[in-house]
């Protein structure tokens, strides 16, 4: 099956520094990715939509400066968490889609586990 | 605005016993519904959906029916299993893919553990 990988998993940072998470489509061309958001005992939260090669859509609320995304080839999306902060800690979770699949074909990857100290 | 609500957990049970998540849903117009399941240390995984009202989702011996009238899409299952252990969450799509871009929206989600 579509199997969609994250790395890395866990990750812990000193504030100000800048985090970069990477989210692969190991075995399909995906060529839309979501990154959603989760607090502890919240709902996952859509933060952006990207598309291989074209700039990443973002929800509103959601700083495109400091998440940056970068969808540069089919199989590959990166997050990157500028200047993190505290407040920035949570579980990041990306999705990749099937080139041409509705909403059911979204598979997700394990997530990301973001500290900032 | 969009938004769905299922039941608190954890929720333990014993094997073989009879399982019910709730779950209900604001939404403007017609949305499709999904259960998603997150087994440890794994990402999520569509376990069911149903995209019209009285459609009937089911896998795995999970089912769950769209309730127009209840704005509900609770999920059952006869009998569970140890390895039924996991994260269940109820999701939303209000759009085409197309329109919008494949927008889910998450329920809280339940943990399930299921004891020997």
């Amino acid at each position: 099956g579509a199997v969609v990988s994250q790395h890395p998993s866990r990750v812990i940072c000193k504030s100000g520094t800048s985090v970069k998470i990477e989210c692969r489509s190991l075995d399909f061309q995906a060529t839309t990715m979501f990154w959603y958001r989760q607090f502890p005992k919240q709902s996952l939260m859509l933060m952006a939509t990207s598309n291989e090669g074209s700039k990443a859509t973002y929800e509103q609320g959601v700083e495109k400066d400091k998440f940056l995304i970068n969808h540069a080839s089919l199989t590959l999306s990166t997050l990157t968490v500028t200047s993190a902060h505290p407040e920035d800690s949570s579980f990041y979770i990306c999705s990749a889609s099937l080139a041409g699949g509705g909403t059911d074909t979204q598979y997700f990857g394990p997530g990301t586990r973001l500290t900032v100290l | 605005g969009n938004s769905v609500t299922q039941m608190e957990g954890p929720v333990t049970l014993s094997e073989e016993a009879f399982l019910t998540i709730n779950c209900t849903y604001t939404a403007t117009g017609y949305p499709s519904l999904f259960w998603y399941v997150q087994y440890p240390g794994e990402g999520l995984q569509l376990l069911l959906k149903a995209t019209k009202a009285d459609d009937k989702g089911s896998n795995k011996g999970f089912e769950a029916t769209y309730r127009k009238e209840t704005t509900s899409f609770h999920l059952e299952k006869g009998s569970v299993q140890v390895s039924d252990s996991a994260v269940y969450f109820c999701a939303l799509s209000a759009g085409d893919y197309g329109g919008s871009q494949g927008n889910l929206i998450f329920g809280k989600g339940t943990k399930l553990s299921v004891k020997p």
